[in-house]
């Protein structure tokens, strides 16, 4: 089955700086890749995300890139702000489910 | 549109008991998805349902079933309650077929505690 990998588990920027968080997956044939952002005690919602007849997709301060060659993807925020504060769960789609990479945890210092 | 309805939102059983869980998805999503969360960890997928048929499983113990019904709405079971069991259980609905996973949205989940 599919297998995604997710990097760094956690990642501290200043405010103003970029974060940039990187996954991988296995599965060859996944062609669906999104984006999840759960703040503290609220449930995960979806941010972004990516086909893969698209190599990049941009959304205000988020964008995300995709390597189908590679089988990887990204996810860029820039411009950070302290509500970016929160855990970041990559994902890809096979076989009619998610895999879910194991998370970011991003901190935005003031 | 309502969002996925999970419930109850908190619950507090004991060491070896049962319990189930609820989740309601979007109207017309066909496919519901649980997932366990533990402090500090990712989503743990648990299984997947799509017209009242299991179609994923993740590697869990027997202790944990799960099932749909014809309205989509699905209901999860764990058995022999542990205390490791103590988590966030979310649930995810999307309409399931086709090649992309459209529209999957989470509910806010349970958040069981055993004692």
């Amino acid at each position: 089955g599919e297998n995604v990998e997710q990097h760094p588990s956690t990642l501290s920027v200043q405010e103003g700086d970029s974060a940039v968080i990187k996954c991988t997956y296995s599965d060859s044939a996944s062609n669906y890749f999104p984006w999840y952002k759960q703040e503290l005690g609220k449930r995960p919602q979806l941010i972004i995300d990516i086909r893969s007849n698209v190599g990049e997709k941009k959304d205000q301060r988020i964008a995300v890139t995709l390597n189908k060659t590679a089988k990887h993807f990204s996810l860029h925020i820039t411009e950070t702000q302290p509500e970016d504060s929160a855990v970041y769960f990559c994902a890809a789609e096979a076989g009619n489910m998610l895999t879910f990479g194991g998370g970011t945890r991003l901190m935005v210092k003031p | 549109k309502a969002g996925v309805t999970q419930t109850p939102r908190y619950l507090i059983k004991t060491r070896g008991q049962q319990v189930t869980l609820s989740c309601s998805p979007i109207s017309g999503h066909r496919s519901v998805s649980w997932y366990q969360q533990t402090p500090g960890q990712g989503l743990q997928f648990l299984f997947e349902y799509f017209s009242e048929t299991q179609r994923n499983k993740g590697n869990f113990p027997g202790r944990f079933s799960g099932r749909q019904f014809s309205n989509s709405r699905s209901e999860m079971n764990v058995s022999t309650l542990e205390l490791g069991d103590s988590a966030l259980y979310l649930c995810a609905s999307s309409l399931g077929t086709g090649r992309l996973i459209y529209g999957y949205t989470f509910g806010s989940g349970t958040r069981l505690t055993v004692v």
